[in-house]
């Protein structure tokens, strides 16, 4: 079945630091791929996305590119803040009909 | 419309009780999603209605687990002789069923404690 694979964390990070989280999955179809970010005490909330291949998502600095050919959705930001640190979802979803997401990457940054 | 809404946001039961949560999606969002996020963990699927019908549950969702959308509006999840296993949160999440994937939007969540 579908899976999503991302890379373990903890990452720690001082402030203004290039951030990359990996991220990898596996589909029968043509998936559309998410980034969620979970704040503390927050729920999850969607951070960008991508509907086909090739396609860029970005918001709030952050990036991520749908790469058919190696399977892959990497978050990137170029200046990480004391603010992004956050537990971040790598996810899929075919046809809509349920979301299917990574274990999660914490993501510390250091003032 | 501020989102979607779980209630209660923390639940302490003893083993063997019964509880049922609440999750009131966006108004217009015709889809709605229960999963369940165990520490470290990414949220995993438990079911899926779409109006009133239930068309999808997980084979996570064993017989003690039920869910109802009896209007297409709020949905409830009853989790029956609970399990010290039990203990999670519980995440609902509502959309809309346009074109596309569509974008799921979460509340905050129902956490269990089964002790």
């Amino acid at each position: 079945g579908d899976s999503v694979t991302q890379m373990e964390g903890p990452v720690t990070l001082s402030e203004e630091a290039f951030l990359t989280i990996n991220c990898t999955y596996t589909a029968t179809g043509y998936p559309s791929l998410f980034w969620y970010v979970q704040y503390p005490g927050e729920g999850l909330q969607l951070l960008l996305k991508a509907t086909k291949a090739d396609d860029k998502g970005s918001n709030k600095g952050f990036e991520a590119t749908y790469r058919k050919e190696t399977t892959s959705f990497h978050l990137e930001k170029g200046s990480v803040q004391v603010s992004d640190s956050a537990v971040y979802f790598c996810a899929l979803s075919e046809g809509g009909f349920k979301t299917i997401f990574g274990a999660g990457t914490r993501l510390f940054v250091k003032a | 419309d501020t989102g979607v809404s779980q209630d209660p946001r923390h639940k302490i039961t003893k083993r063997g009780q019964n509880v049922t949560f609440r999750c009131d999606p966006i108004s217009e969002h015709n889809r709605l999603y229960w999963y369940r996020q165990t520490l470290g963990q990414g949220p995993e699927f438990l079911t899926y209605f779409q109006n009133e019908a239930q068309l999808e549950k997980s084979r996570l969702l064993s017989d003690r687990f039920s869910a109802e959308r009896p209007k297409g509006s709020f949905s409830t999840l009853e989790i029956q002789r609970t399990e010290q296993g039990d203990s999670a949160m519980y995440l609902c999440a509502s959309s809309f069923d346009g074109q596309g994937d569509p974008e799921a939007f979460f509340g905050q969540g129902t956490r269990l404690t089964v002790v």
